[in-house]
């Protein structure tokens, strides 16, 4: 079984403009969740989508946004970038069967993104 | 609140050294879910482990050993005769039993394995 992808791996960007990162999650996850990774925050909740809809979010300014697609493909947004966004983000997916948060999360590889 | 406590921020070992990662946790809820992970320089996360908050039993997996101790809410991990392909950085991660999926991670450990 295919695992989570995520594309592009690497992105560089100047500060204000804005990003889209994509995430493919293991066939048959219907939940999709983001993390962003910096060396100082360490590893912060962005928000997860179940069946399309977000059921959660972190505590992030709302530059940061993101959508599920019908085959739970998912896509995150940032616009307005700021040289602060630089971070490896990381997606996971998760069977939710029962939509809990039991299951564990299986993570991407992550798309480094720079903010020069 | 949530949070996710893992002390030690570095540490180095001798292959073939046995190594224990601690892991404190903080939840007020009675129903949660504890994972390791485990992150390469390559930087994909891999899955280790999960506990739920019912099962204390410790476990043992190959040279990798988890002792959960709800008493002093804590979730250690025990790499057994320590090999070079060990080195990483380790998370310890917490989630709660409602929708949202979210997980709350500590700030990790990496691991060193000297030849």
């Amino acid at each position: 079984k295919a695992g989570v992808t995520q594309t592009p791996r690497y992105l560089i960007k100047t500060r204000g403009q804005q990003v889209t990162l994509s995430c493919s999650p293991i066939s048959g996850h219907r939940s999709v969740s983001w993390y962003q990774q910096t060396p100082g925050q360490g590893l912060q909740f962005l928000f997860e989508y179940f069946s399309e809809t977000q059921r959660n979010k972190g505590n992030f300014p709302g530059r940061f946004s993101g959508r599920q697609f019908s085959n739970s493909r998912s896509e995150m947004n940032v616009s307005t970038l700021e040289l602060g966004d630089s971070a490896l983000y990381l997606c996971a997916s998760s069977l939710a069967l029962t939509g809990g948060s039991y299951n564990e999360q299986f993570f991407g590889p992550g798309t480094r993104l720079t903010v020069l | 609140a949530q949070k996710v406590t893992q002390a030690q921020t570095e540490i180095s070992v001798v292959e073939k050294e046995d190594v224990t990662l601690d892991c404190v946790y903080e939840t007020r809820d009675t129903t949660y879910y504890l994972f390791w992970y485990k992150q390469p320089p390559s930087g994909e996360l891999v899955f280790l482990i999960r506990r739920n908050s019912f099962d204390e039993q410790n476990e043992i997996s190959g040279r990798y050993s988890w002792n959960f101790q709800k008493s002093t809410s804590s979730f250690n991990f025990t790499i057994t005769a320590s090999q070079v392909v060990d080195s990483a950085v380790y998370f310890c991660a917490l989630s709660e039993a409602r929708p949202g999926n979210q997980f709350y991670f500590g700030t990790g450990t990496s691991l060193t394995v000297i030849p």
